[in-house]
């Protein structure tokens, strides 16, 4: 069965720094893997998404790698802004069902981005 | 975004009566998804469809089934709510050939 974790649960950091928020998952036969951004009450949005054949994406000031042998995903945050403060969750694509895109998602990680 | 609206966005009900929650969608997107959130949990897939008249289950589907009987509409109904079914309710749509969702805005569900 595929877990996927994310550590940590929550990060505070000043505003300007560069983070990196960490995503593990437990079986390495994934389609593709997601990072997603959840504001206060209201629904996910896409931010990355890495096929299993690519290492990296990139979208303006975020970068998502992935490692898929060793089931690690990270996404790094440039230069952070309050407006970064939400709930980061990754989700893998199951291999074998990826027909229906069937994800399974990690709890997230709470990040604010204090002024 | 992909137009995707859920009703009701909260809910209060009582143990043992039935509720159906709503997602509808404008987009024409043939896979829709009802998710389920709790803490610590992440996003759990309930059922989905693939089609009009299409579905299947998910990671967690007792006690949830689905209908889509229309493209644009995708209800969930708890035929006997308990209080473990406190939740918040996602819809998610995917076009064909893609491999994106779209989140509506959530439904929270509170049994009593």
């Amino acid at each position: 069965k595929q877990e996927v974790t994310q550590i940590p649960a929550a990060l505070s950091v000043p505003e300007g720094e560069n983070l990196v928020l960490n995503c593990s998952f437990t079986d390495s036969a994934i389609y593709n893997l997601q990072w997603f951004r959840q504001d206060p009450g209201k629904g996910l949005t896409s931010l990355l998404l890495i096929q299993s054949s690519q290492r990296e994406q990139t979208s303006g000031r975020l970068n998502a790698s992935l490692d898929k042998s060793s089931g690690r995903s990270t996404l790094y945050i440039a230069a952070s802004q309050p407006g970064d403060s939400a709930t980061y969750l990754c989700a893998v694509t199951l291999l074998d069902l990826h027909n229906n895109n069937d994800m399974r998602f990690g709890a997230g990680t709470r990040l604010t981005v204090k002024p | 975004d992909a137009g995707i609206t859920q009703s009701p966005r909260h809910k209060v009900t009582e143990t043992g009566t039935p509720v159906t929650l709503r997602c509808h969608q404008t987009e024409n997107h043939r896979y829709m998804y009802w998710y389920r959130q709790d803490p610590g949990h992440g996003l759990r897939l309930i059922h989905y469809s693939y089609g009009v008249k299409d579905t299947d289950k998910g990671e967690v589907s007792d006690g949830y089934s689905v209908s889509r009987s229309k493209t644009e509409d995708f209800l969930l109904t708890l035929e006997s709510a308990t209080s473990s079914q406190t939740s918040v309710y996602f819809c998610a749509t995917r076009a064909s050939g893609t491999d994106t969702q779209y989140f509506g805005p959530g439904t929270r569900l509170t049994v009593l």
